[in-house]
């Protein structure tokens, strides 16, 4: 099946430090790709959709200044967490579609990111 | 509104013991519903698409269905390595393609 891969799995970063996040699909292209973030016991909720060559589309009440994206290929997207405080602390996760045509997305293996 | 609603929340099963998982669903018009497994602490893994009412699709123990309304996922004689969280998704016609909307889960335990 289509692979996608996320970096790093775990990171922990001091408040107000960045942190970015990778999204690569292994093999194929992805025009799009989604971020989700899960709390504990939580539905994984869209944060973003990441556009190749164009800007992200950012859900409601999401800030688009503080959750960077950028989707510079069609095989990679980053998300960076600017001056991080701990209530992001969460689990990061991204999806990738394989086919225009398909709706099935593909996940990373998720970032559990810890700001203290 | 939640557009997709898991039951029950958690279920716990002897070794053996089939049980089913309900997904209901609400969307403007459904272009797929997904079934995935997680694992603590991993992403989800796919299990199945559903494309339109009266599909089913199997692999292993496990069997997904679908309705104009809601999902099941039958599993059957199910074993200590099926305990994970499932997660139901859809994909609303509404929505940029593969923009999925998630329900809880459901957290299975099979016990020995």
């Amino acid at each position: 099946g289509a692979v996608v891969s996320q970096h790093p799995s775990r990171v922990i970063c001091k408040s107000g430090t960045s942190v970015k996040i990778e999204c690569r699909s292994l093999d194929f292209q992805a025009t799009t790709m989604f971020w989700y973030r899960q709390f504990p016991k939580q539905s994984l909720m869209l944060m973003a959709t990441s556009n190749e060559g164009s800007k992200a589309t950012y859900e409601q009440g999401v800030e688009k200044d503080k959750f960077l994206i950028n989707h510079a290929s069609l095989t990679l997207s980053t998300l960076t967490v600017t001056s991080a405080h701990p209530e992001d602390s969460s689990f990061y996760i991204c999806s990738a579609n394989r086919d225009r045509k398909l709706t099935e997305a593909f996940f990373g293996q998720g970032t559990r990111l810890t700001v203290v | 509104e939640d557009q997709v609603t898991q039951s029950p929340e958690a279920l716990r099963l002897q070794e053996g013991e089939s049980s089913s998982l309900n997904c209901s669903y609400t969307v403007s018009g459904l272009r797929g519903l997904f079934w995935y497994r997680q694992d603590p602490g991993k992403g989800p893994e796919f299990l199945f698409t559903l494309y339109s009412a009266g599909e089913e699709k199997e692999k292993e123990r496990l069997k997904a269905t679908l309705t104009k309304k809601e999902s099941f996922l039958h599993i059957t004689a199910p074993k200590p390595e099926d305990s994970a969280t499932y997660l139901c998704a859809v994909d609303d016609r509404g929505s940029t393609l593969g923009r999925l909307y998630f329900g809880r889960g459901t957290q299975l335990t099979v016990w020995p």
